[in-house]
């Protein structure tokens, strides 16, 4: 079993829905990054967070440490945010590696 | 600030040969790391630095070397390609150590034939 799993692995919708992506870990963790691959390949860190919520314009990410949970939200989703969403932690017991989830495709139709 | 820089962008090899991917940041970063991403795994670490003249191994360090002689520079060096090795290959750094926020290089993809 993964230490990162996501859900769900692929994931369509329509302009304008809210849209959640889930991340569960096993282990102990420092934090919890979310992270968005656009089609190009490019990996833009998207939040950072140890507890609670993160809110940056249309996305919100928020973690339940003794639930091991994530979750990363888009408001009013829209074509641009097609792109997969990757989750990663870092172990407590090293802080310097990192583990990452395998990913969850977005593609947003207008 | 270019930020973090991979070069080459793309690259074939035979079997065999040997190669350095380069990875520059201008942001003064201590940490920096590699990452291989394989269709359908999640991005996996090679090998880390927190700063100059320290080095340690990832999860998959297996065929790849790595010196860190500046805080700029991480070259991941492979001694003998094999065809295991083709992946899209992710530099990263962060200000001080491995669990803050990353910024990641474009990626270099490597063809092992």
């Amino acid at each position: 079993k993964n230490e990162v799993e996501q859900s769900p692995q692929n994931l369509t919708a329509q302009e304008g829905e809210f849209i959640t992506i889930n991340c569960s870990y096993s282990v102990g963790i420092s934090a919890l990054h979310w992270l968005q691959q656009h089609p190009g390949g490019g990996i833009v860190s998207l939040f950072m967070l140890s507890s609670g919520k993160k809110k940056h314009g249309r996305l919100i990410a928020t973690i339940n440490i003794q639930e091991k949970h994530s979750s990363l939200h888009i408001t009013a989703s829209h074509p641009r945010d097609s792109a997969v969403y990757i989750c990663a932690v870092s172990n407590s017991y090293n802080t310097d590696k990192l583990i990452f989830g395998t990913g969850t495709r977005l593609q947003v139709f207008p | 600030n270019a930020g973090v820089t991979q070069t080459p962008k793309f690259q074939v090899l035979k079997t065999g040969q040997s190669m350095t991917l380069q990875c520059a940041q201008d942001m003064n970063h201590e940490y920096m790391s590699w990452y291989r991403q394989d269709p359908g795994m999640g991005l996996r670490l090679i090998h880390y630095s927190v700063g100059a003249g320290i080095t340690d191994q990832g999860e998959v360090p297996n065929g790849y070397n790595v010196s860190r002689s500046t805080t700029e520079d991480f070259p991941l060096r492979l001694l003998s390609a094999a065809p295991s090795q083709t992946s899209v290959y992710f530099c990263a750094s962060s200000y001080s150590r491995g669990f803050e926020t990353q910024y990641f290089g474009p990626g270099t993809r490597l063809l092992v034939l």
